[in-house]
């Protein structure tokens, strides 16, 4: 069974600080995936990796950076957490297929 | 610029009617299609797809049909069960990309 595994259900952070983020999928995959869900806007790619140290922007990338050091790991980094980042944080996985396996998500709040 | 559209925010039917969720696509070089239903608190799961060489798939209560001269496909469930309230997320790909495009998502609520 497809199995992906984030750090932290929930996570509360201030303003500020640096925030990491990390996601475990063990089916070997080589391409991984950082999404935010928020009210409205759907699921908004932050980034993305197709390999061991390679990653790509999405479309909001913005005040984020990602590290991909082992394939089976993918880590979204806050270097400074903000209100406005305050969201679900979602990470997903994929194989050979184009369906993305997702796993159960982290709510993160910044105060 | 959306290229992957769901008109409707919600969608309301009573146990054991069909529900149709929508989904438009402004995207000519997306050939693969899948929808995605998501609990709260959850992540998404992956419910069905479909490939641009077929206009019809079907996997228990759930077809998925496209329509690729209107760029639109729609999600059937029959019947409609309240499990299976949630919100459903329409989304594309196409190419050599590794991405998916999301819509915005559908809440269901089937109510007994």
């Amino acid at each position: 069974d497809v199995k992906v595994t984030q750090s932290s259900r929930y996570l509360v952070k201030r303003t500020g600080e640096k925030v990491f983020l990390e996601c475990v999928q063990d089916m070997d995959h080589e391409n991984m995936f950082w999404y935010r869900q928020d009210p409205g806007l759907g699921l908004r790619l932050i980034y993305f990796s197709y390999d061991v140290k390679m990653k790509e922007k999405g479309d909001i990338p913005e005040g984020y950076s990602v590290s991909r050091e082992k394939k089976e790991r993918f880590s979204l980094i806050l270097e400074s957490a903000s209100t406005n980042q305050t969201s679900m944080y979602l990470c997903a996985s994929r194989g050979r297929g184009a369906e993305q396996y997702f796993g159960p998500g982290t709510r993160l709040t910044v105060t | 610029d959306q290229q992957v559209k769901q008109n409707s925010p919600s969608l309301s039917v009573q146990e054991g009617r069909i529900s149709i969720l929508n989904c438009d696509y402004t995207n000519s070089m997306f050939d693969y299609f899948l929808w995605y239903k998501k609990y709260p608190a959850e992540g998404p799961t992956f419910l069905i797809s479909i490939s641009s060489i077929k206009d019809k798939n079907e996997d228990g209560r759930f077809t998925v049909f496209l329509n690729k001269s209107a760029k639109h496909l729609s999600l059937h469930i029959v019947p409609s069960q309240p499990g299976d309230s949630a919100v459903y997320f329409c989304a594309a790909s196409g190419g050599s990309n590794y991405k998916l495009t999301f819509g915005k998502g559908t809440l269901l609520t089937v109510n007994p």
